[in-house]
């Protein structure tokens, strides 16, 4: 059964800090790596989906790494500000249709403080 | 609006009343998908549908739950006879099938307390 940790549950920080973010999974046949944020008490935002077959993803700010063998993935923020306060959820899909059935970590609380 | 829209967004209800849930996908999705999260917890897979074919379940789904997605379009999901271990955000997403991006697109959920 695939189990999704992240650690630790949540952060606190100054704004202007280089933020990196922790996921790690225990089965590495995964068909992608979709890293969300999601506000309190709202839906997720997809942040940057990698492929198995991919090493890293950029957008902005963010770039996310995935080393499927040790079963690791990173969400690197860089420049941290106030807006990036939220949780952070790491999630791995499996099987040929890809995200049908997402297996989700428990997220991260970060709080950036201005 | 071209995002996922959920309503009713909150639900108080007794235990032992039924309650249904709708969600609209992004229009060119053919892929819905409905997950559950619990204060503290990732959303779990709860089940999917490509077009109008539900396609897997999961053993979280019990018999008092049941979704449908006629014509492939909107999608609804019906607990009966609630009980206070239902109370939890339902969220629903969507996607694009075939290759390519499987990015998920949720809608801000259905906040459901079962009292």
């Amino acid at each position: 059964k695939q189990e999704v940790t992240q650690i630790p549950a949540a952060l606190s920080v100054p704004e202007g800090e280089n933020l990196v973010l922790n996921c790690s999974f225990t089965d590495s046949a995964i068909y992608n790596l979709q890293w969300f944020r999601q506000d309190p008490g709202k839906g997720l935002t997809s942040l940057l989906l990698i492929q198995s077959s991919q090493r890293e993803q950029t957008s902005g700010r963010l770039n996310a790494s995935l080393d499927k063998s040790s079963g690791r993935s990173t969400l690197y923020i860089a420049a941290s500000q106030p807006g990036d306060s939220a949780t952070y959820l790491c999630a791995v899909g499996k099987g040929q249709g890809g995200s049908e059935k997402l297996v989700f970590g428990k997220g991260m609380k970060l709080t950036v403080n201005p | 609006d071209t995002g996922v829209s959920q309503n009713p967004r909150h639900k108080i209800t007794k235990r032992g009343q039924n309650v249904t849930f709708r969600c609209d996908p992004i229009s060119e999705h053919n892929r819905l998908y409905w997950y559950r999260q619990t204060l503290g917890q990732g959303p779990e897979f709860l089940t999917y549908f490509q077009n109008e074919a539900q396609l897997e379940k999961s053993r979280l789904l019990s018999d008092r739950f049941s979704a449908e997605r006629p014509k492939g379009s909107f999608s609804t999901l019906e607990i009966q006879r609630t009980e206070q271990g239902d109370s939890a955000m339902y969220l629903c997403a969507s996607s694009r099938g075939g290759q390519g991006d499987k990015k998920l697109f949720f809608g801000s959920g259905t906040q459901l307390s079962v009292l």
